[in-house]
């Protein structure tokens, strides 16, 4: 089946450590998002590819850093800049504008705890 | 991408039409108005899309007014499992070039509830 996965679900860090949320798709979209999202808020855009191997900033790139080295991923570093890393975080991915229906698909989220 | 305005709360009884409305008076020729919902802990789940005609699937229909600054997600038979965060985003519908190509931003959404 196609889809989009995160993993882990739950993951759990140590203060000052950088961390890599991994996202895989496999529905040949060539646009990829990420998204945080805080409890009780909306989700607020990270980063985002539009074709391999170029990214542009989101609202909140700050204490983030993202690769695109292949269409199927779309890898996220939290880095120890980040000064409120607890949160909520989503991929997803899409067909370009102008290519067909640009639905976005979601993964089921990494909640990332940093202690 | 133009912004969108939605109530931050609604309530709807079981088995009710749910409408849910969004205003997005700045929208461009060139974007469409996409709903999506989320279930509490999850990745949001697309609903419907539109440009200017009225849309209807099997999940909701889409009423877009004629001058496109606002639109209404209705759900028909609402459920229990209906209750979600609803959100309206306008994204473009093809390539206008610049940097907001292909970025899909989210408002704070609706939060819906569905009650017995």
């Amino acid at each position: 089946d196609g889809g989009i996965t995160q993993s882990p679900k739950y993951l759990f860090r140590k203060e000052g450590q950088n961390v890599t949320l991994s996202c895989e798709q496999n529905l040949n979209h060539d646009a990829m998002y990420w998204y945080r999202q805080d409890p009780g808020q909306g989700l607020r855009l990270i980063y985002y590819s539009q074709i391999v191997n170029d990214f542009q900033k989101g609202d909140i790139a700050e204490g983030y850093s993202v690769s695109r080295e292949k269409k199927e991923s779309f890898p996220l570093t939290v880095t120890s800049a980040q000064k409120n890393p607890t949160a909520f975080y989503l991929c997803a991915s899409s067909t370009p504008p102008g290519q067909g229906n640009t639905e976005a698909f979601f993964g089921q989220g990494t909640r990332l705890t940093v202690v | 991408d133009a912004k969108t305005t939605q109530p931050p709360s609604m309530d709807c009884a079981e088995g009710r039409a749910a409408n849910l409305p969004c205003n997005h008076s700045t929208i461009s020729g060139n974007e469409y108005v996409y709903w999506y919902r989320q279930i509490h802990s999850q990745g949001p789940q697309y609903i419907i899309h539109g440009l200017k005609n009225n849309e209807t699937n099997e999940m909701a229909s889409l009423i877009i007014t004629e001058d496109r600054k606002s639109s209404t997600l209705i759900l028909p038979h609402a459920t229990l499992r209906d209750t979600a965060v609803y959100y309206c985003i306008v994204r473009v519908a093809w390539g206008a070039g610049g940097t907001s190509y292909g970025k899909l931003t989210f408002g704070q959404g609706t939060i819906l509830t569905v009650h017995p």
